[in-house]
């Protein structure tokens, strides 16, 4: 069992319509979460980083956590086609080990005029 | 002020050559992350190093693999008598001494390795 499970799609979507990308992990040691955005040929960017059960929003992005079922979400409002890309969740335990990323395998968005 | 560098961008090699691929931090950045993306998987963890120092290479593969980062010059992961499963794309990322959590973590754009 992967320690980070992630629906790859790919996943269709109208202008506007909301986005819901959704990971589960095993690891009880995890302790933050993060999404990244990759687009084609290039590495991945930060979108947002969360410690703590609950919602974090920045913009049409929203971040959910909840670690009592082990389950994180990312929700994007008003899609644009500008956000078809590929997005990862990830998490680690913090500490020294903030770098050492454990990823889901990522889900391949399009977003259609 | 330039973000990670990784190059070459394209590696071709035919099996049994010896591959290296080279990664240079953000100014001020003195953590090395490497990464390998294999096809229809997310990106696994390698190596983290600071400068002279190899601090956690847990996700290496146990022979071929290796990776240093010198003093001065980039931080290179070697790769000797690829394989053709060794085709991915690798990452490098860097971040600050300072940084207590990933948010300063900054990805270059990776070298896409290929073999023959």
């Amino acid at each position: 069992q992967k320690e980070v499970e992630q629906d790859p799609g790919p996943l269709s979507v109208p202008e506007g319509a909301i986005v819901s990308l959704n990971c589960t992990y095993s690891n009880s040691a995890f302790q933050y979460f993060m999404w990244y955005r990759q687009y084609s040929r290039k590495g991945p960017e930060l979108l947002m980083y969360t410690y703590s059960s609950g919602n974090k929003e920045d913009g049409r992005f929203t971040a959910q956590v909840d670690k009592s079922s082990k389950y994180i979400s990312l929700f994007i409002r008003d899609s644009q086609p500008s956000d078809s890309a590929t997005y990862l969740c990830a998490t680690n335990a913090g500490g020294t080990s903030y770098g050492k990323l454990t990823f889901g395998q990522g889900t391949i968005l399009t977003v259609h005029p | 002020n330039a973000g990670v560098m990784q190059n070459p961008r394209h590696l071709v090699r035919r099996r049994g050559q010896e591959a290296r691929l080279r990664c240079s931090p953000m100014k001020g950045h003195s953590h090395v992350y490497w990464y390998r993306q294999l096809p229809e998987e997310g990106l696994k963890f390698m190596v983290y190093l600071q400068k002279e120092n190899i601090i956690d290479e847990s996700g290496m593969p146990k022979e071929r693999f290796s990776a240093e980062f010198p003093k001065e010059g980039p931080s290179i992961l070697r790769i000797q008598q690829v394989v053709r499963g060794d085709s991915a794309a690798y990452f490098c990322a860097s971040s600050p001494p300072t940084a207590t959590t990933n948010e300063k973590l900054f990805f270059g754009s990776g070298t896409q390795l290929s073999v023959l």
